[in-house]
């Protein structure tokens, strides 16, 4: 089984800051890795598909790259709404989460 | 648009059986590359996956968990059932069902949850 990693684990930023929080799989899954936000007591959210692909309806501050094992998250200038953790997720597997709180 | 909402029971009992039932509207899931996936988050903890049905009745389960799942639909009524046996505290969690995309390309092939569902708290005690 591919096993997801996300680094770092939780991180304090201010708002305006950019933020950018990477996901590694064990094994190359080619691009097909997405991104979710989850607020507390919320779903979870799908913010980024296909590795680099913004869902509709999501700001552009949000953006993904990466392909093989490598991919990263990046929120261009932290908003307040933004506080929360994130999840990437292949196939049939999430990684473990980042908390995203106020510095 | 797109809803789907979990519903089933909120407190089991050590060793019984959830059936939870996920009804959903805005898509058909006869339609190819479509699926509905059953994902869980015990209380401040990540998100673990646990099932997923596909359009052509196609099934992926948890390896951890597959001995005691079972998913399956009902497309004339637009549900997903999803039943997990011999249930213990440790499966205390919200229960989320979720649509499914799954896109192929040549030889790779991947796919995403979008939208979910409310979620549903499943509290396992005695």
């Amino acid at each position: 089984d591919i096993q997801m990693t996300q680094s770092p684990s939780s991180l304090s930023a201010s708002v305006g800051d950019r933020v950018t929080i990477t996901c590694r799989a064990s094994q190359s899954i080619s691009s097909y890795l997405n991104w979710y936000q989850q607020k507390p007591g919320k779903a979870p959210k799908l913010l980024i598909y296909a590795a680099s692909s913004l869902q509709s309806g999501v700001p552009s501050r949000f953006s993904g790259s990466g392909s093989g094992t490598d991919f990263t998250l990046t929120i261009s200038s932290l908003q307040p709404e933004d506080f929360a953790t994130y999840y990437c997720q292949q196939k049939f597997t999430f990684g473990p989460g980042t908390k995203v709180d106020i510095k | 648009q797109i809803t789907l909402k979990e519903s089933g029971p909120t407190l089991v009992k050590p060793t019984q059986t959830l059936t939870l039932t996920c009804t959903f509207s805005g898509f058909s899931l006869s339609t190819s590359g479509v699926g509905v996936g059953w994902i869980r988050q015990p209380p401040g903890k990540a998100l673990e996956w646990l099932a997923l049905i596909y359009w052509n009745d196609d099934k992926r389960y948890s390896p951890s968990l597959k001995s005691r799942l079972t998913i399956t639909k009902d497309t004339s009524k637009n549900q997903v059932v999803l039943t997990m046996t011999n249930m213990d505290p440790v499966d205390t969690a919200t229960y989320y069902c979720a649509h499914a995309l799954v896109v192929v390309v040549a030889a790779t092939w991947g796919n995403w949850f979008d939208p979910w569902g409310q979620g549903t708290l499943v509290t396992v005690s005695s």
